[in-house]
């Protein structure tokens, strides 16, 4: 078990690129979670896939972010157009259930 | 009103003492309740899971929850400074929230020797 790892693990880029992270969860997990966290709150929830199917998504992926789980392996979630404000520690996690929610590294965001 | 709320502190307790850490939260259908442990720069890691009414107990920490109040809280029992860390709330929603945890903004704990 090598645990939940992503990539990279710190970006930082100019306002209006696009950028793209990568998330390989537990291997024997099916579930799997994307959070964005911003100093001195808690992680926010933006979406969770069940194997390939993207189950549930918060309103902030309607817009300029957008996740994928191909083969429901490993996952990408992309934020286009970056805006100043998607600054941020991006939080992946994966589950064998509900309940064992194990979190990754995280994926720092810096946008200029 | 949020979904999951805490006292954001700090708390600061003293070596050996035992530190409370509390949370409510608004969802009556929540059916999983959660304590993570979140060092400065690092992600979080889950310490505590309860799922019924009253105490469940793991070595130092023992997590309590009231489903009719709409509380969960979480102690810890001779603290040590290793403790100190952001202890962050989490909640398993019902209905269509259920695949989801909604956590609280975590309470800051100093544990000082």
């Amino acid at each position: 078990d090598t645990g939940v790892s992503q990539n990279p693990r710190h970006k930082i880029t100019k306002r209006g690129q696009n950028v793209t992270f990568r998330c390989d969860p537990i291997s024997e997990h099916n579930r799997l979670y994307w959070y964005r966290q911003t100093l001195g709150q808690g992680p926010e929830f933006l979406t969770y896939f069940q194997n390939e199917a993207q189950l549930e998504k918060s309103r902030l992926l309607s817009d300029r972010f957008s996740a994928e789980r191909p083969k429901g392996s490993f996952s990408t979630l992309e934020i286009q157009r970056t805006e100043q404000g998607d600054s941020a520690m991006y939080l992946c996690a994966s589950s064998p259930d509900f309940d064992r929610v194990l979190f990754g590294p995280g994926t720092r965001l810096t946008v200029l | 009103q949020k979904e999951v709320e805490q006292n954001s502190g700090p708390l600061s307790v003293p070596e050996g003492a035992i530190a409370s850490l509390n949370c409510t939260y608004s969802d009556r259908g929540s059916q999983s309740f959660f304590w993570y442990r979140q060092y400065s720069g690092k992600s979080p890691e889950l310490i505590m899971s309860i799922y019924s009414n009253g105490d469940k107990e793991d070595g130092r920490f023992t997590a309590q929850l009231n489903k009719a109040s709409q509380y969960v809280s979480l102690l810890i029992r001779d603290s040590q400074p290793s403790d100190s860390a952001t202890y962050l709330c989490a909640v398993r929603g019902g209905g269509t929230s259920y695949g989801k945890l909604t956590f609280g903004q975590g309470t800051i704990l100093t544990v000082h020797p």
